[in-house]
């Protein structure tokens, strides 16, 4: 079975700084989806970024951007110029590739992330 | 377009008695999945229907079950509550089942309390 792990339950930032979120998930599969959603205090899960197994190039959407270590196992998210709307609990999530479980994701404990002036 | 709509927003009930929550899909969507979220357990799987059959299950009791409406609406159902129960219920809708490149949509959920 996949788990995913999220060592840090809680990370601080100032405005406009940078920081990294960290996730390492343990598979024996080669063909898989990596997430980072975000949930602010609406509680709605938002799509952050996604990452596919596959692909060697780090995914990218605006401010935020991912290491993705497939080796290693690691998934990190880096939020540049950081805002007080980022402030949320941030999840790492995995999802094999099998079509036949889409929907099944794998969640990690998730890190709150928050945002100082 | 309407993002995923849960209903009620919150509820509370006791021990013994049974629970039906609704999620709407995003329009055009007709899959839908649930998840349970708890401080303890954190983010698990429940399960997943499409065409109004269920695809996918996740490792939950009979106490849980589902059904998906020919609208691709979804309820689920929790019988013989326990205090365990207590958690929030997300629910995600994605346009189909079995592509590669789904993506999920979520819905700001349902907080179940058992007294």
């Amino acid at each position: 079975a996949q788990t995913v792990t999220q060592s840090q339950p809680e990370m601080s930032v100032q405005e406009a700084e940078t920081v990294t979120l960290s996730c390492t998930y343990d598979t024996s599969e080669s063909d898989y989806y990596l997430f980072w959603y975000k949930q602010p205090p609406s509680r709605q899960m938002i799509l952050v970024i996604r990452q596919e197994a596959y692909k060697q190039q780090n995914a990218t959407e605006n401010r935020f951007s991912v290491n993705f270590q497939k080796a290693a196992k690691s998934f990190s998210l880096k939020i540049s110029d950081s805002q007080l709307g980022d402030a949320a609990m941030y999840f790492c999530a995995y999802r094999t590739a099998d079509t036949g479980t889409a929907s099944k994701l794998t969640f990690g404990t998730g890190t709150r992330l928050q945002v100082t002036l | 377009k309407a993002g995923v709509t849960q209903t009620p927003r919150y509820l509370i009930k006791t021990r013994g008695q049974q629970v039906t929550l609704s999620c709407s899909p995003i329009s055009g969507h007709r899959s839908v999945s649930w998840y349970q979220q708890t401080p303890g357990q954190g983010l698990q799987f429940l399960f997943e229907y499409f065409s109004e059959t269920q695809r996918n299950k996740g490792n939950f009791p009979g106490r849980f079950s589902g059904r998906q409406f020919s609208n691709s609406r979804s309820e689920m159902n929790v019988s013989t509550l326990e205090l365990g129960d207590s958690a929030l219920y997300l629910c995600a809708s994605s346009l189909a089942w079995g592509r590669r490149n789904e993506k999920l949509f979520f819905g700001s959920g349902t907080q179940l309390s058992v007294l």
